[in-house]
């Protein structure tokens, strides 16, 4: 049973528009949530992240969003770029500075079109 | 600053064979991982480490073996290479504790062919 879900696959946009990929979750014990972005033939690299005490989190042209009622997180790109093509995993921790495992979803693919 | 480093990049081997894959960290990390890469899965975690001697399993160990002498260094071994375990192969490592924020740092991956 998969905790961390990213149930589409592929997103396609216009440069210049709004990005928003989704995150589903269903352990209620993740506390902290994180996106790393993942370039062909390179390793994953940290975007952004959010504590569960949080709702919000911005940085530059990157927010994440939390609704932990939902079990859901949402990262916005504004505006996109061609640059922004990449894989976007969301993964999910427990117990912050436990043990420090994430869980990963299978990623979303996001084209950015000039 | 080399940070996460990776050895080989890319390799060929055939079923039966054992295969090392190399993870070598300067940033004297806590914590290290291995995980693997596979089209409809995502990162799936074989196994990790809190600490020098120190291993537990992940997701999908069966088939892999780790070791931690030094902080350093993690390598991952395929004492007997499967088709199955044809994948792309990633490090990480993590300072925890609660500063940290459980953030993962990754090397460029091994991609690791059994032929």
């Amino acid at each position: 049973d998969q905790q961390v879900k990213q149930n589409s696959p592929s997103l396609s946009v216009q440069e210049g528009r709004i990005s928003i990929l989704n995150c589903d979750y269903t352990n209620s014990m993740f506390d902290y949530f994180l996106w790393y972005k993942k370039y062909p033939a390179e390793g994953p690299t940290f975007l952004i992240s959010i504590s569960s005490i949080k709702d919000k989190n911005e940085d530059g042209r990157f927010t994440v969003f939390l609704n932990k009622s939902a079990k859901h997180l949402s990262l916005h790109i504004v505006p996109s770029q061609p640059g922004d093509s990449a894989v976007y995993f969301c993964a999910a921790s427990a117990k912050t500075g436990a043990n420090s495992k994430l869980t990963f979803g299978k990623g979303i693919t996001l084209s950015v079109r000039p | 600053d080399a940070g996460i480093t990776q050895s080989p990049r890319y390799k060929i081997t055939e079923t039966g064979r054992q295969v090392t894959l190399m993870c070598h960290q300067t940033w004297s990390h806590s914590y290290m991982f291995w995980y693997r890469q596979d089209l409809g899965h995502g990162l799936r975690l074989i196994y990790y480490s809190a600490a020098a001697d120190i291993t537990d399993k992940g997701e999908v160990p069966d088939g892999y073996v780790v070791s931690r002498s030094k902080t350093e260094n993690f390598p991952l071994t395929l004492e007997s290479a499967t088709r199955s375990q044809t994948s792309v192969y990633f490090c990480a490592s993590s300072l925890a504790g609660s500063l940290a924020k459980n953030i993962q740092y990754f090397g460029a991956g091994t991609r690791l062919s059994v032929l």
